[in-house]
């Protein structure tokens, strides 16, 4: 099964680019997606399919792919950025199908 | 605009069986391809997803709860339950439901807004 590994902290001064890792053993044939959660709420899909962005996100969110390691870019972070973000992926032919990242506190200085 | 609402028991029982529903409002719950899915929370913990169903009757289970855990639907309500087997304090958590897009891609919009279940005698 698949282990995905987020740093648990990431601090950024406003205005700044914060940028958040998911790492996991042989994920490179597999799409990445990334979430946001601010406190008391249910995670909201940010990036899909390790770089698309739904409607409603905005642009300053972005999301990158290099072999096993995919990265959520925050750019010019502003205060109402600071969330836990979650990494995610799903593989049906695996025993553990849905998998999430170990999380990352993101904080705005 | 699909919601998703979670119900049931804040309180459960040591050794009792944790059930929660899913009702699915302002869309299909027929819809080909959907993995409608469970999520759990420990307290300040991340994310953990615990099983999916999927055209209404292939599931997928994380395999450290597989022996406790059945997931299934009604689609004549629009609800998707959860029922766990012998809880213990381990599987206090906020519990979300989620829809699950389908596809080898798989991910999970919307979501629930969650349920606190508590397991204390």
């Amino acid at each position: 099964s698949y282990v995905l590994t987020q740093p648990p902290s990431v601090s950024v001064a406003p205005g700044q680019t914060a940028r958040i890792t998911c790492g996991g053993n042989n994920i490179g044939g597999k799409s990445v997606h990334w979430y946001q959660q601010k406190p008391g709420q249910a995670p909201v899909v940010v990036v899909y399919v390790d770089t698309d962005r739904p409607s409603g996100i905005p642009e300053r969110f972005s999301g990158s792919r290099s072999g096993n390691t995919a990265t959520l870019t925050i750019s010019r972070v502003e205060a109402e950025d600071e969330a836990d973000y979650h990494c995610q992926l799903w593989d049906p032919n695996s025993e553990h199908s849905g998998v999430f990242g170990t999380g990352t506190k993101v904080t705005v200085l | 605009q699909v919601r998703l609402h979670e119900s049931g028991p804040g309180l459960v029982k040591p050794s009792q069986t944790l059930s929660l529903t899913c009702t699915v409002s302002g869309g299909s719950i027929l819809s080909g391809g959907l993995y409608w899915s469970w999520i759990r929370q420990h307290p300040g913990k991340g994310l953990e997803w615990i099983g999916s169903i999927y055209y209404s009757d292939i599931t997928y289970y994380n395999p450290s709860l597989k022996s406790r855990l059945t997931i299934s639907v009604d689609t004549s309500k629009k609800q998707i339950s959860l029922k766990l087997t012998s809880v213990s304090a381990a599987d206090t958590a906020v519990y979300y439901c989620a829809r699950g897009t389908g596809g080898s891609w798989n991910w999970f919009d919307p979501w629930g807004q969650g349920t606190l279940v508590t397991v204390s005698s």
